[in-house]
């Protein structure tokens, strides 16, 4: 089984700043399978980035992914208001299909 | 619109089963693998399992932690997933999520709304 690790578990960051949250797989992922998802309370969580850089539907482009093998970043540029949550990476390479612990973003 | 609607989650004692539904709409079911996500309480996402399509003999995957207690099926006919949870355990209580894959992956495009599976004596 794939292990993902997200760091940090908290970023505190001002609307306006950039944010970089990273998520590293205890073995490499295959084909670049991983995607990023943002989760707010009380609500489903919501597909950002698959393919390790696609943007899925209707997704900002201040939002963007990058990576390949073992280590992965979700970069916002210029964070909203409605930015802030609780992020998620899911590597799809192989069964079982892991997701990451989970970074908080919140208002600083 | 793609719509994924969960049912059947409720209360349950610790070793009793329960059936979850998935109903899909807006999409053409059958071409689809369907998996099932789980977030206990303030937790984060599990993923639990999946069904290829028929296409892919239907054939499914779990995670470890649900092997052999749960079983993921699908009737294509009324564009339904299932999610048969047996021998229950209190750490199963979360809300369930049914989400449909890609055809390039299991990344989730579509989720559901979620339905909350309790399970306590």
């Amino acid at each position: 089984e794939i292990v993902l690790t997200q760091s940090p578990g908290t970023l505190s960051l001002s609307p306006g700043e950039g944010a970089t949250l990273s998520c590293r797989a205890s073995q490499s992922v295959s084909s670049s399978y991983l995607a990023w998802y943002q989760q707010k309370p009380g609500q489903a969580p919501r597909l950002l980035i698959y393919g390790a850089s696609s943007r899925a539907t209707g997704i900002p482009d201040r939002f963007s992914g990058s990576g390949s093998g073992t280590d992965f970043t979700l970069t916002i540029s210029r964070l909203e208001p409605e930015d802030f949550a609780v992020f998620y990476c899911q590597q799809y390479g192989g069964s079982p299909y892991t997701f990451g612990q989970g970074t908080k973003l919140e208002i600083k | 619109e793609v719509q994924l609607v969960e049912s059947g989650g409720g209360l349950v004692q610790p070793g009793r089963s329960l059936r979850l539904s998935c109903t899909a709409s807006g999409f053409t079911f059958g071409d689809y693998a369907m998996s099932w996500v789980r977030q206990a309480p303030g937790k984060g996402l599990e993923w639990v399992g999946f069904i290829r399509s028929k296409a892919y003999g239907e054939t499914t995957e779990y995670a470890a932690s649900v092997k052999g207690r749960f079983t993921i099926s699908r009737d294509d006919s009324k564009s339904i997933a299932y999610l048969q949870m047996n021998s229950l355990k209190t750490e199963d209580t979360a809300v369930y999520y049914c989400t449909r894959g890609s055809p390039v992956g299991q990344y989730f495009q579509h989720w559901g709304q979620g339905t909350l599976v309790t399970v306590s004596s």
